[in-house]
């Protein structure tokens, strides 16, 4: 049962171009959530989506970024005009429901450079 | 809104050790989730233990236990017999159960950096 996928593990952006971050839950799992972690510290809640629907984006930067997750394919967090300070890993995690008390299971995370 | 503090930026521990890692929390709600990931260098996150506020009972997971104060608002990770591989940042994370937005989120405390020494 493959776990939590995200790619690339890897992007290098320069200033102002754009990055797509992709995740693919777990088998089963209709709940991404996204988070930010700059270095040395912990985790950011960014935004929360059921299939076609965003349900809570109280984390998003209010511009530049934008998350989907379609009914077919992989969840997308979408960075426009990238500056120097989107530099930091983004994690995906999914769970089965987005009700109280299940874990959040984690991807390995995208670490994002911006140069 | 909900906090999460972890005082200690680094801890090191010898191995075979035992070593206790901090969390505090600040909230108004009564029932809630707790949280401690391990996030070793490869950077995957990995659950370690996980609290439900409502049972009186630490957890505990072989090596893992909990020290949970709800009255102090506590919840500290003790790793016995440490071992080489425990080396990684420890983060506790809290979630809560109440209405709202509220609980689709894990809120992270900084981290604690644990070093193993052989």
């Amino acid at each position: 049962n493959a776990g939590v996928m995200q790619n690339p593990r890897h992007l290098v952006r320069r200033r102002g171009q754009e990055a797509r971050l992709r995740c693919s839950p777990m088998k089963g799992h209709s709940h991404v959530y996204w988070y930010r972690q700059l270095p040395e510290e912990g985790l950011k809640f960014m935004v929360y989506l059921q299939k076609e629907n965003i349900i809570d984006e109280s984390g998003m930067p209010k511009e530049r970024f934008s998350a989907e997750f379609p009914k077919e394919g992989p969840s997308i967090l979408r960075i426009q005009q990238v500056v120097r300070g989107d530099s930091a890993a983004y994690f995906c995690a999914s769970s089965p429901q987005g009700t109280r008390g299940y874990e959040q299971y984690f991807g390995p995370g995208t670490r994002l450079t911006v140069t | 809104a909900q906090t999460v503090t972890q005082s200690q930026p680094e801890m090191s521990v010898q191995e075979a050790e035992t070593v206790t890692l901090s969390c505090t929390y600040d909230t108004s709600e009564s029932d809630y989730y707790l949280f401690w990931y391990k996030q070793p260098p490869s950077r995957q996150m990995i659950l370690v233990i996980r609290q439900e506020a409502y049972k009186q009972q630490n957890a505990t997971e072989n090596r893992f236990s909990v020290n949970f104060q709800k009255a102090a608002k506590s919840f500290s990770l003790k790793i016995s017999d440490s071992q080489l591989g425990d080396a990684a940042m420890y983060f506790c994370a809290y979630r809560s159960l109440g209405g709202g937005n509220a609980g689709n989120m894990l809120t992270f405390g900084g981290g604690t950096r644990l070093m193993v020494k052989p």
